[in-house]
């Protein structure tokens, strides 16, 4: 079966610091990946969508970057944090259908 | 691009009561519509979905119609518990295609026992 991970859970990073959050699938290949971000109290931003490796689109300027250098991997970072990169991010993938399209997300808090 | 707009966001109930949620799309190529429950602190679910195909869709004590039309489509929950109680999001997406989904805001819907 098909499988999502995700990691950290949490994490508390000081202004300016770096970023790597990482996502893996496991039981399919060749998946659409994704990241969203949700602000505390608040929806679900879609920041990066991948249809393959090495390709990324982004949805919105920000201060965060992706990448995928594998099929079933994806990286989202930044080279410097802001105190607005705080928020609640979740990595998906396709098909949407599946139950367990989300990954169970990283808490960051940027202090 | 597709936007989603979600309406009310919070509604707040009787246990037993009926809860509806409503939410409207823009991009006419959207053909599948899922719903998704967050309870606090975790991961949304996929709790029920229907395509462009299909009017309404049930699934025990909830149910979801779509108006391809007039481009919306609402979530009904009947005889609700305090259990359901989270945050609700619909969304939208074209299956076929890059498949990403775009969200509504979502709704809070508290259950006061």
């Amino acid at each position: 079966s098909q499988t999502i991970h995700q990691w950290p859970a949490t994490l508390v990073q000081p202004v300016g610091s770096p970023l790597s959050l990482e996502c893996t699938v496991e039981g399919t290949s060749n998946p659409n990946l994704y990241w969203y971000r949700q602000a505390a109290g608040r929806g679900l931003q879609l920041l990066f969508y991948s249809v393959g490796i090495g390709q990324i689109s982004s949805e919105v300027p920000q201060n965060l970057s992706a990448s995928r250098p594998q099929d079933r991997q994806f990286i989202l970072s930044s080279k410097k944090l802001l105190l607005s990169d705080s928020g609640f991010y979740l990595c998906a993938w396709s098909p949407p259908a599946l139950p367990g399209r989300f990954g169970s997300g990283t808490r960051l808090t940027v202090v | 691009g597709e936007n989603v707009e979600q309406h009310p966001s919070t509604l707040s109930v009787q246990e037993g009561d009926s809860a509806v949620i409503k939410c409207t799309y823009s991009d006419s190529a959207s053909n599948y519509f899922p719903w998704y429950k967050q309870e606090l602190g975790k991961r949304p679910q996929l709790i029920i979905d229907i395509r462009s195909n299909v009017g309404e869709k049930k699934d025990q004590r909830i149910a979801v119609t779509l108006n391809k039309t007039a481009k919306h489509f609402s979530l009904h929950i009947t005889e609700t518990q305090p259990e359901d109680s989270a945050v609700y999001f619909c969304a939208a997406s074209w299956e076929g295609g890059s498949e990403k989904l775009v969200f509504g805001k979502g709704m809070k819907l508290t259950v006061n026992p």
